[in-house]
C-alpha cells in the first residue's frame, strides 16, 4: 500500500536556525515526490517536484532532496515568514491522485 | 493568471441537509481533483476527472458523495444528507493532462464545511 510519513509533526526554530524536515515514502514505482506549503486557512502552494534518487531542487531558503526511501526539505537560516505547514506527497499507482503525509508544522520565531 | 477558485469559502449547514461545493479550475487544465482535509488528518483523495474519460471515484467515502464536471471545466461536489463527520475543508486542484503522471496539481483555497 502506498504510504507517506512525515516527521516531526511540529518543529519550532529560532530565526536563522537551520533544520530539516523528513518525508518517508512507500510506493510501487515513484512517479514524482511533491512538496507543498500550506498557510492557515489557505490551500496548499506548490514548491517542488522530485523524480529520481539524487535529485535536488532549491528555492530561496528551501532545498529538497530525494533518496530511494525518503525526501528531506532543508531550511537554511529560516525567517518568521517561513512558518507554515509543509506537506509531502507521492502520486498513487493509478496516477490519478496524490497521497499526502500529515505534514510538518514549522514555527520560526524572531 | 487566475488560479483555481472555489465557492463558497465557508458553508455552515444542518445535519441532514444537502450541500453543493463548486470548483473552477485553471483555464486549459483538463484534469481536476477533489480532496478533503479533516482536522488533524492529511489530505484525502476523493475523485479525479480527466477530459471525457470516466472519473476515478475510488476515494469517495460513501454514496452520499457525488461529483460532476460540466463541459470539461467547472465541477460540483455534492454531499447529500450531511453528517457531522463530513465537517472538513474540501480542496479542489487542477493540472494539465497527465503524461506519465508528472503534472503538477495546483490547489484552490478550499471550502470550509461545518455540519451542525
Amino acid at each position: 500500500e502506498d504510504q507517506v510519513t512525515q516527521s516531526p509533526e511540529a518543529l519550532r526554530l529560532q530565526e536563522g536556525e537551520s533544520s530539516s524536515l523528513n518525508c518517508s515514502y512507500t510506493v510501487s514505482g515513484l512517479r514524482g515526490l511533491f512538496w507543498y506549503r500550506q498557510d492557515p486557512g489557505k490551500g496548499p502552494e506548490f514548491l517542488f517536484t522530485l523524480y529520481s534518487a539524487g535529485e535536488e531542487k532549491e528555492k530561496e531558503r528551501l532545498k529538497a532532496t530525494l533518496t530511494k526511501k525518503e525526501s528531506f526539505l532543508h531550511i537554511t537560516a529560516p525567517k518568521p515568514e517561513d512558518s507554515a505547514t509543509y506537506l509531502c506527497a507521492v502520486r498513487n499507482q493509478a496516477g490519478t491522485a496524490l497521497i499526502f503525509g500529515k505534514g510538518t508544522t514549522l514555527s520560526v520565531s524572531s | 493568471g487566475a488560479g483555481v477558485s472555489q465557492s463558497p469559502s465557508n458553508k455552515v449547514t444542518e445535519k441532514g441537509k444537502d450541500v453543493e461545493l463548486r470548483c473552477d479550475p485553471i483555464s486549459g487544465h483538463t484534469a481536476l481533483y477533489w480532496y478533503r482535509q479533516s482536522l488533524g488528518q492529511g489530505l484525502e483523495f476523493l475523485i479525479y476527472f480527466q477530459g471525457n474519460s470516466a472519473p476515478d471515484k475510488s476515494g469517495l467515502p460513501s454514496d452520499r458523495f457525488s461529483a460532476e464536471r460540466t463541459g470539461g471545466s467547472v465541477s460540483t461536489l455534492t454531499i447529500q444528507r450531511t453528517q457531522q463527520e463530513d465537517s472538513a475543508v474540501y480542496l479542489c486542484a487542477s493540472s494539465l493532462a497527465p503524461r506519465g503522471g508528472q503534472e503538477t496539481q495546483y490547489f484552490g483555497p478550499g471550502t470550509r464545511l461545518l455540519v451542525l
